[in-house]
């Protein structure tokens, strides 16, 4: 799978759009990009996925550029509860075929008042 | 609420003992997913079941073995256990092997 590259950390005003980038310039034309989120200690939680085009879901949108190498993860109103470490992550879907997520360190967001 | 089971929420056992995880995937999904989370090595994936069989493993040791059962239950056996292994242990369950994959709450484990 493809190496992703995330900053640290991020701070974002409540109900301001939250957008979080990932760079994957090394990423190939049957890899996914996922982004699950993590908060405190619970459960990775399932965000969004897409390969090539825009996706949208009632928690984000998934912007990934023409060239693939990068992508960004918008959450449209953030809220105190989407204070978590994001995490972005490249893989191969191929139905069938065993397919582990790498996780990597993330993003910490911090959704302040 | 994701719908993968785990238990127990908290485990705390001695140096040298041995303890099985349990997880109960969501409805239908027919694989399971283990992953270790530790303070210095972040979340890292341990191994793959799909309908009863050992389909992928990652840096999982050797004094760590897992099955998944006929009812798609899974448990990971954690033996000889040492300071480090204290951590938490994620298992995820997804439809088939390339889908999403769901996670349950955890177990963390504390080795003392």
């Amino acid at each position: 799978d493809a190496k992703t590259t995330q900053p640290p950390s991020m701070d974002c005003a409540e109900g301001r759009a939250a957008n979080l980038p990932c760079n994957h310039s090394t990423i190939s034309g049957n890899e996914y990009v996922y982004w699950y989120r993590q908060i405190h200690s619970q459960g990775p939680q399932y965000i969004i996925h897409g390969l090539k085009n825009n996706e949208t879901n009632e928690m984000a949108s998934l912007i990934i550029t023409e060239d693939r190498k990068s992508s960004t993860l918008i959450l449209p109103h953030a809220t105190l509860r989407d204070t978590a470490v994001y995490y972005c992550i490249v893989r191969v879907v191929l139905t069938g075929t065993a397919s582990k997520l790498t996780f990597g360190t993330g993003t910490r967001l911090q959704v302040t008042l | 609420d994701s719908g993968v089971t785990q238990t127990p929420k908290h485990l705390i056992t001695a140096t040298g003992q041995r303890v099985t995880l349990r997880c109960s995937p969501r409805s239908g999904d027919l694989s399971v997913y283990w992953y270790q989370q530790s303070l210095d090595q972040g979340l890292q994936f341990l191994i793959q079941y799909y309908n009863g069989e050992e389909r992928a493993k990652g840096n999982i040791l050797e004094r760590f073995s897992a099955q998944q059962f006929p009812d798609l239950h899974s448990e990971l056996n954690l033996s000889s256990l040492e300071l480090g292994d204290s951590a938490l242990y994620f298992c995820a369950s997804s439809v088939g092997q390339g889908n999403i994959q769901y996670f349950g709450a955890g177990t963390r484990l504390s080795v003392l």
